[in-house]
């Protein structure tokens, strides 16, 4: 059974460009979730979707990022205009359900540096 | 959101037990105590839940004191692909999130 797959695995950009990056969940995973992870630090969720709805995005910075399932499969988070702060690993993960939340599966991520 | 503490790293040799602990003192009764491990270059992967009582799968046990304010997460053998970040994580209440901490670095010596 494939993992979760993320593309591009990395990505270099001057600041004030736009970067997207785009994941594919495992198959038949409801869930789908985008996080952050800054050097150093633990994983921050980013945003949660529930099939094509997105049902927790507290935490987006929604002035430059969104996100978009739109067929409730593969999911695409984008930033708009990039910023140095944003160099990061972009992780994206799945669970079946958010009622096995508990049990989700991470894809490799993509690292960012915005210069 | 109840926090855990961690420490920041530990060492083990290869073959030997390991034990990792982490403090959840503000823990409440519908948290459950996930960990997670990170190997380099890879995103987290899931390690083990539990609730109250200690638990077992292929990977390791969880070890939970009786009050739940402190868990250890048991690695019966480790080997050198065990050395990686290992993330302790309380999910529960109302945002039903995984929230993660700093982890702790284990490096394991042949």
């Amino acid at each position: 059974e494939a993992g979760v797959v993320q593309s591009p695995r990395y990505k270099i950009i001057e600041k004030k460009q736009p970067v997207a990056f785009w994941c594919n969940p495992i198959s038949g995973h409801n869930t789908l979730y985008w996080y952050l992870q800054n050097l150093g630090q633990g994983p921050e969720l980013l945003i949660r979707y529930e099939n094509e709805e997105a049902v927790d995005d507290s935490q987006l910075p929604k002035d430059r990022f969104s996100a978009e399932r739109l067929k409730g499969v593969d999911s695409t988070l984008k930033i708009q205009p990039a910023e140095l702060g944003d160099s990061a690993v972009y992780l994206c993960a799945s669970s079946l359900s958010s009622d096995r939340a508990y049990e989700q599966y991470f894809g490799p991520g993509t690292r960012l540096t915005v210069t | 959101d109840a926090k855990t503490t961690q420490p920041n790293s530990m060492e083990s040799n290869e073959e030997e037990p390991v034990h990792l602990p982490c403090n959840h003192s503000t823990i409440s009764g519908t948290d459950y105590i996930h960990w997670y491990r990170q190997l380099p270059s890879q995103g987290p992967e899931y390690v083990i839940h539990g609730l109250t009582s200690n638990v077992n799968n292929r990977m390791a046990s969880l070890a939970i004191a009786e009050d739940r304010k402190s868990s250890t997460l048991i690695l019966h053998r480790a080997t050198l692909r065990d050395a990686a970040v290992y993330y302790c994580i309380l999910r529960g209440g109302a945002t039903n999130k995984l929230i993660f901490g700093t982890g702790t670095l284990l490096a394991v010596q042949p």
